[in-house]
């Protein structure tokens, strides 16, 4: 079955302190993958998608991602945390529209 | 910016009303589909529609119903309003060409089922 997993609910890090967010997924063809980060009371905003080609992708706002085949994960990262990085961020695989799914999300605190 | 918009922002109702909340798709966008996000949870999808036409739908049963315009503007209806259709309600449209998987959210509507 497809299926998206973000194993942390929740991730609390300090501002200026590097970020990981991790996405495991179960897709039977090629994916095509997306994080997309939503603030409170917000809709979804697409921070960057993979395709094809260099498995590591920028971003929006300083995030990049690596897509790793072997892993099945699709993990986001940034090098240094924004208080106004603080939002919930989502993975989402698909090919797209109908069959687009996404993790439960992963809640980001930025401590001062 | 997306170019998404929908309304309204929030809503109340009561179980057992309907409901038609509204999207507008980017320009030139002919595909839009809609999600249900309940509190906690990732979006969940509902149904798309392509030029009109309903061409796919999720786990929702027929209450859930759509319809999109040629003016790139389309319509979520909800009939008999139950307490857990109290959601985040987004629609996110995407287009032709190159970028064609990648959709576009517009900044959903809260309902709130009383």
């Amino acid at each position: 079955a497809q299926s998206v997993t973000q194993p942390d609910i929740h991730i609390t890090v300090s501002e200026g302190a590097s970020l990981e967010l991790r996405c495991n997924y179960s897709y039977g063809a090629t994916p095509y993958l997306f994080w997309y980060v939503q603030s409170p009371g917000q809709g979804l905003q697409l921070l960057l998608k993979y395709f094809s080609g260099d498995t590591l992708v920028q971003g929006i706002k300083g995030f990049e991602a690596e897509f790793k085949r072997s892993q099945s994960s699709f993990n986001l990262r940034k090098p240094s945390v924004h208080w106004s990085d603080a939002a919930e961020y989502f993975c989402a695989v698909g090919p797209g529209g109908f069959k687009t799914i996404f993790g439960a999300g992963t809640r980001l605190f930025v401590k001062a | 910016e997306t170019g998404v918009t929908q309304s309204p922002t929030h809503l109340i109702k009561t179980r057992g009303q309907q409901v038609t909340l509204r999207c507008s798709s980017q320009s030139g966008h002919n595909t839009v589909s809609w999600y249900q996000q309940a509190l906690g949870q990732g979006p969940q999808f509902i149904f798309q529609y392509y030029r009109e036409e309903e061409n796919g739908r999720g786990n929702f049963p027929p209450r859930f119903s759509g319809l999109q315009f040629p003016n790139y503007s389309s319509e979520l209806n909800v009939n008999a309003l139950e307490l857990d259709d109290s959601a985040l309600y987004l629609c996110a449209s995407s287009g032709p060409g190159q970028d064609e998987e990648t959709q576009y959210f517009g900044p959903g509507t809260r309902l709130l089922v009383l």
